[in-house]
């Protein structure tokens, strides 16, 4: 059985780092055909594709965000890392993380999400 | 990488059939077969209905289809539900390891 887990802050200030992790489970980050994504949605709008890591390490940023994210992974703990830097209110969403099918040139589709955790941007 | 052009509602009766249409580019949506749906109910996380255009992943109802012509790929709901009431969204790959959402479209069944 397939699950992720994001955890992490409920309430960060304005400039403050975020750091949110993902923790997996039923499949390995060392899967050649899967990745673990980030995706965040603003209360009330769209899906955004944040960031991706790869079973070999590599990674891929989205490019409007690509300056402030840092995506990680820990195999033997079964966790994905992402921090975004100099947080703004307006960055103000649920994150999510998910399971991506894409093995080494994806990525592709996220299959597997987790719930999602609300970070507030807030002073 | 700007977001794919979905309408902002659909609706449509129980029974009925309904198509959301997902616009992108000759550099996303029109160059790669990898165009993929999610429905996210209220409060819900997203969940796969569609991958690679028209596949659909264990347990998803045969009810939902998807197509691609050119730079537009659609979803089609047949014999609509009140269950299906929520947003979908369409992504698309948009290489080299880029991908890239739709704004949303909220279905509602009158």
């Amino acid at each position: 059985q397939v699950t992720l887990k994001e955890s992490g802050p409920v309430l960060v200030k304005p400039t403050e780092t975020l750091t949110l992790t993902c923790t997996v489970s039923g499949f390995s980050l060392s899967n050649a055909r899967m990745g673990v994504s980030w995706i965040r949605q603003p209360p009330g709008k769209a899906l955004e594709w944040l960031a991706h890591i790869f079973s070999n390490d590599e990674k891929s940023y989205s490019t409007s965000l690509k300056s402030r994210l840092t995506i990680s992974k820990d195999t033997s703990k079964s966790q994905v890392v992402l921090t975004m830097t100099n947080m703004d209110p307006v960055d103000t969403a649920t994150y999510y993380c998910a399971r991506t099918a894409g093995g080494g040139s994806g990525p592709y589709y996220f299959d597997y999400w987790g719930q999602g955790t609300l970070v507030t941007v807030s002073s | 990488q700007s977001a794919l052009t979905q309408p902002a509602s659909v609706s449509g009766s129980p029974g009925q059939s309904i198509t959301i249409s997902c616009t992108g580019t000759s550099s996303d949506v029109g160059s790669y077969n990898l165009v993929s749906w999610y429905q996210q109910h209220p409060g819900k996380a997203p969940k796969l209905m569609i991958y690679e255009v028209s596949k659909r992943p264990s347990g998803v109802s045969n009810r939902f289809s998807g197509s691609k012509s050119g730079n537009t790929a659609s979803l089609t709901i047949s014999g609509l539900q009140a269950e299906d009431e929520a947003d979908y969204y369409c992504c698309s790959y948009a290489g080299p390891r880029f991908l890239v959402f739709g704004g949303g479209t909220k279905l509602t069944v009158l």
